[in-house]
């Protein structure tokens, strides 16, 4: 059973450019998460979805910023007129939701660097 | 709002001994989750070790064990016969079930052979 996948695992970007940040979640997981890691600290909650919905996107900068997970395919972080202050490692992670101990899977991460 | 503290930025222990390390929590929920989470330098976030609130029992996975203090609100994480590879940030990490994982700002453990 594959774990999580994110692509790409680096990715560097100009300031100004977008950034498309994709995670497929765990086979048979319908709920995914996206944090951000600023270096030397903790992961901080961006967004949450399930299939075609935003359950709770409370995290995730109002401007610029976009999430959305489609009934196909990967979901999708999208990043616009990216600025330095964006530079961190990005973690997406799956749940299933129908177990009890409400544990997520997180997937390698990608690190994005403006420059 | 929840908060999840861990008061030691850095440890250290000596290969094949004990070590503890610190996470309390705030929350006014009475069921919840917590976890512990290893990110070595490859940056992967490793599950390590969950608790149910609602059980009394101290969870166990081999060398790792927590000491759960529910009234205190505080969740140590104690690994025994520390290896090389133990070596990595820890993150202690709390949800009410249905919501994100909020974590604590994380504590370095660094493995003296």
């Amino acid at each position: 059973n594959a774990g999580v996948m994110q692509n790409p695992r680096h990715l560097v970007r100009r300031r100004g450019q977008e950034a498309r940040l994709r995670c497929s979640p765990m086979k048979g997981h319908s709920h995914v998460y996206w944090y951000r890691q600023l270096p030397e600290e903790g992961l901080k909650f961006m967004v949450y979805l399930q299939k075609e919905n935003i359950i709770d996107e409370s995290g995730m900068p109002k401007e610029r910023f976009s999430a959305e997970f489609p009934k196909e395919g990967p979901s999708i972080l999208r990043i616009q007129q990216v600025v330095r202050g964006d530079s961190a490692a990005y973690f997406c992670a799956s749940s299933p939701r129908s177990g009890s101990t409400y544990e997520q899977y997180f997937g390698p991460g990608t690190r994005l660097t403006v420059t | 709002a929840q908060t999840v503290t861990q008061s030691q930025p850095e440890m250290s222990v000596q290969e094949a001994e004990t070590v503890t390390l610190s996470c309390t929590y705030d929350t006014s929920e009475s069921d919840y989750y917590l976890f512990w989470y290893k990110q070595p330098p490859s940056r992967q976030m490793i599950l390590v070790i969950r608790q149910e609130a609602y059980k009394q029992q101290n969870a166990t996975e081999n060398r790792f064990s927590v000491n759960f203090q529910k009234a205190a609100k505080s969740f140590s994480l104690k690994i025994s016969d520390s290896q090389l590879g133990d070596a990595a940030m820890y993150f202690c990490a709390y949800t009410k079930g249905n919501t994100p994982l909020v974590f604590g700002k994380g504590t370095r453990l660094s493995v003296i052979a």
